[in-house]
């Protein structure tokens, strides 16, 4: 089955910096990778995807690279602010399968 | 939009009895729901994955006898856990998925605490 690696597990940074969060997964056959964000009691909301036919996908500040053949895959966060702070999965799946989650990062944006 | 409802929010029951969580479309039909674990501070565990009309696909490891799941609609599914004991408790929650499409939503949660 699928396995998902994700580092770092933690992650602090001053606010205006940029934040990047790795994953690695091991299914050549996964071709969507969607990233949450979860707040402490919160469910995890969806701030990007991306899909395989696709090698990077920008929001404003978000932005998510794909590289299919080293298969691993980046969240990018610039000029980060405290409401930033939260814990962000990655995660990944074959077309119809459930998504299959990295363990998150821990990310904390001070002031 | 695509918001996905989950009750109750929170629920403390005593060991041996119980218990019914609720997870519902409320502007979409899903044929797909997935089940969730969460411990605190960990990731989400898939528990189980729900079609409409079909009995659930259940992940190694949960007891589907203990965790009865029901799709009985494209906007309902229900999670029930049977007999439960204190070692249940933890965060569950659901997410839906429209028909042909990836992207799932996820409910709010419900905390299960069971003394």
């Amino acid at each position: 089955g699928e396995n998902v690696e994700q580092h770092p597990s933690t992650l602090s940074v001053q606010e205006g910096d940029s934040a990047v969060i790795k994953c690695t997964y091991s299914d050549s056959a996964s071709n969507y990778f969607p990233w949450y964000k979860q707040e402490l009691g919160k469910r995890p909301q969806l701030i990007i995807d991306i899909r395989s036919n696709v090698g990077e996908k920008k929001d404003q500040r978000i932005a998510v690279t794909l590289n299919k053949t080293a298969k691993h895959f980046s969240l990018h966060i610039t000029e980060t602010q405290p409401e930033d702070s939260a814990v962000y999965f990655c995660a990944a799946s074959n077309s119809g399968y459930a998504l299959n989650f990295g363990k998150g990062t821990s990310l904390l944006v001070t002031p | 939009g695509a918001v996905v409802s989950q009750h109750p929010s929170r629920v403390i029951c005593k060991s041996g009895t119980s218990v019914k969580i609720e997870c519902r479309s409320l502007d979409f039909q899903a044929t797909t729901m997935f089940w969730y674990r969460q411990f605190p501070k960990k990731s989400l565990m898939l528990m189980a994955t729900s079609n409409e009309g079909s009995k659930a696909t259940y992940e190694q490891g949960v007891e589907k006898d203990k965790f009865l799941i029901n799709h009985a609609s494209l906007t309902l599914s229900t999670l029930t856990v049977t007999s439960a004991h204190p070692e249940d408790s933890s965060f569950y929650i659901c997410s839906a998925r429209r028909s042909g499409q990836e992207t799932q939503y996820f409910g709010p949660g419900t905390r299960l605490l069971v003394l």
